[in-house]
């Protein structure tokens, strides 16, 4: 059970560059979020989805476009990289609500680590 | 806007030794909280979780604490092993669609 798998690890991109991060989950989980961690500050909130084709927008969410196409898969991509984007990012999964238990952990990846140039 | 944020940014601890970690949040609404380790290169990791009903939680070797009167949380270690060195993060559900807010961090130093 791999949990929640990022790639790629590591990415040096020059400024005005686009790529895409990936994201995937095998717990079956119908949330995802995308963060960003910053040196000193915590995890802060891009975008995230509540379920298969849905997705909405986080604390951060200017220069950065999401899609879940796949319930398992979060894209997370950067039209036009600027040196403010440079950060590690990380995805996380968690369940919905289920009967009871209004409240599930999230479960993180270990980071893309993207530096723009 | 209303965040979770830790008391002490770093906190040097004797192996043996318990730790205890604080966190202050300022929603009063907030009715759930976790913490999470964080290794170096390495992504957070789920600790342990208090929902708003409890003022307390235990968990192998932690312990979390809730005081809602003064908007505390707390995270214990009992004998900390040099492998509980980290960052802690705690963080606070955010109401609609279970967004997390995180504080920024406390850095664990085991010293053997």
């Amino acid at each position: 059970n791999a949990g929640v798998t990022q790639t790629p690890k590591f990415r040096v991109l020059k400024t005005g560059q686009s790529m895409t991060l990936l994201c995937a989950q095998d717990m079956n989980h119908e949330y995802m979020y995308w963060y960003r961690q910053d040196p000193g500050m915590g995890l802060r909130l891009i975008h995230y989805s509540v379920g298969e084709g849905t997705t909405a927008k986080g604390e951060v969410p200017d220069g950065y476009n999401v899609s879940r196409l796949k319930k398992q898969n979060f894209l997370l991509g950067l039209e036009s990289a600027a040196p403010s984007q440079t950060s590690v990012y990380f995805c996380a999964s968690s369940y919905s609500p289920r009967a009871g238990i209004r409240n599930q952990p999230q479960h993180f990846g270990d980071g893309t680590r993207l530096s723009i140039l | 806007g209303e965040s979770v944020g830790l008391h002490l940014p770093t906190l040097s601890v004797q192996e043996g030794d318990n730790s205890i970690i604080n966190c202050a949040y300022s929603n009063s609404a907030s009715d759930y909280f976790i913490w999470y380790k964080q290794e170096s290169g390495k992504g957070p990791q789920f600790i342990i979780d208090i929902r708003s009903n409890m003022d307390k939680r235990q968990g192998q070797r932690v312990t979390v604490l809730l005081n809602k009167t003064v908007k505390h949380l707390s995270l214990q270690i009992a004998a900390t092993q040099p492998g509980d060195s980290a960052v802690y993060f705690c963080a606070e559900n955010m109401g609609n669609d279970y967004k997390l807010s995180f504080g920024a961090g406390t850095t664990v130093t085991v010293r053997a």
